[in-house]
C-alpha cells in the first residue's frame, strides 16, 4: 500500500490478556516508530527500529511490552496481561533512513485504539 | 539529551483570530524541523519543514519560523477556521540517521465558533 497501515484499527480485551498489534510501513522504510497516545494526551515514545540496528527501547513502560521487527518490514507490538492503564491508541510511523533535509519525515498508520475492560 | 518542548499544552481561541505556538529543542546537530497537525481520531500529517539554513515556512494560513540560534520554532495561524482544533507537533531529526526523530508532545489547539 502507499501508507502505513495498522491492525487492528480497534481493539477491546479484558484485562490480564495479551494483545498484538501490527504495523506495516512504507515499503522501502528502514526506520519504524511506535508511539502511544492516551486520551487527550501527547505522544508517548515506545520503541525505535532502523535497520539492522539494535532497537531502541527506552520508551517501553514495562517488561510486559515487547516489540520485534520481521525482516526489517513489519513490525508487532505485543502486550502482556494487559491492564486498563495499558488503553490508549497505539500509532506507528515510519521514515526512509539517510541524511538530508527531506527522508526524515515521518509517516503515520492511523493507530490501533486499545481498551483494556 | 536530544529534547523537544512544546508550549502551551492547550489552547483556546475564538474563530477568525490568530495564534502562535512555541516549540524549543535541545538537537544538536539537526536536519530539519517538522509541524504536524493531528486531527482527532487520526494520525498526524506534516505541516511545514524547514532545515537549519531557513527561517520561514508557509504552508496557507500556517506560517512556521525557526531561529537556529536560540533553537526555537513558532507556528503561527491566521485567521483560525473550525477545522484547525487538532493537535500540533513539532517534529525535529538529528543530522545523524543513527539518531531517532524527537517528537514533541503537542499542542492541543481548539476553535470556539
Amino acid at each position: 500500500g502507499a501508507g502505513v497501515s495498522q491492525s487492528p484499527s480497534n481493539k477491546v480485551t479484558e484485562k490480564g490478556k495479551d494483545v498484538e498489534l501490527r504495523c506495516d510501513p512504507i515499503s522501502g522504510h528502514t526506520a519504524l516508530y511506535w508511539y502511544r497516545q492516551s486520551l487527550g494526551q501527547g505522544l508517548e515514545f515506545l520503541i525505535y527500529f532502523q535497520g539492522n540496528s539494535a532497537p531502541d527501547k527506552s520508551g517501553l513502560p514495562s517488561d510486559r511490552f515487547s516489540a520485534e521487527r520481521t525482516g526489517g518490514s513489519v513490525s508487532t507490538l505485543t502486550i502482556q496481561r494487559t491492564q486498563q492503564e495499558d488503553s490508549a491508541v497505539y500509532l506507528c510511523a515510519s521514515s526512509l533512513e539517510g541524511r538530508g533535509p527531506m527522508n526524515t519525515e515521518a509517516f503515520f498508520g492511523q493507530g490501533t485504539r486499545l481498551t483494556v475492560v | 539529551k536530544n529534547q523537544v518542548e512544546q508550549s502551551p499544552q492547550s489552547l483556546i481561541i475564538l474563530e477568525g483570530k490568530n495564534c502562535t505556538l512555541q516549540c524549543n529543542y535541545t538537537v544538536s546537530p539537526f536536519s530539519n524541523l517538522r509541524w504536524y497537525k493531528q486531527d482527532t481520531g487520526r494520525g498526524p500529517v506534516s505541516l511545514t519543514i524547514m532545515t537549519f539554513s531557513e527561517n520561514t515556512k508557509s504552508n496557507g494560513r500556517y506560517t512556521a519560523t525557526l531561529d537556529a540560534d536560540t533553537k526555537q520554532s513558532s507556528l503561527h495561524i491566521t485567521a483560525s477556521q473550525l477545522s484547525d482544533s487538532a493537535s500540533y507537533i513539532c517534529v525535529v531529526s538529528p543530522y545523524s540517521s543513527a539518531s531517532k526523530i524527537i517528537f514533541g508532545s503537542g499542542t492541543r489547539l481548539s476553535i470556539r465558533p
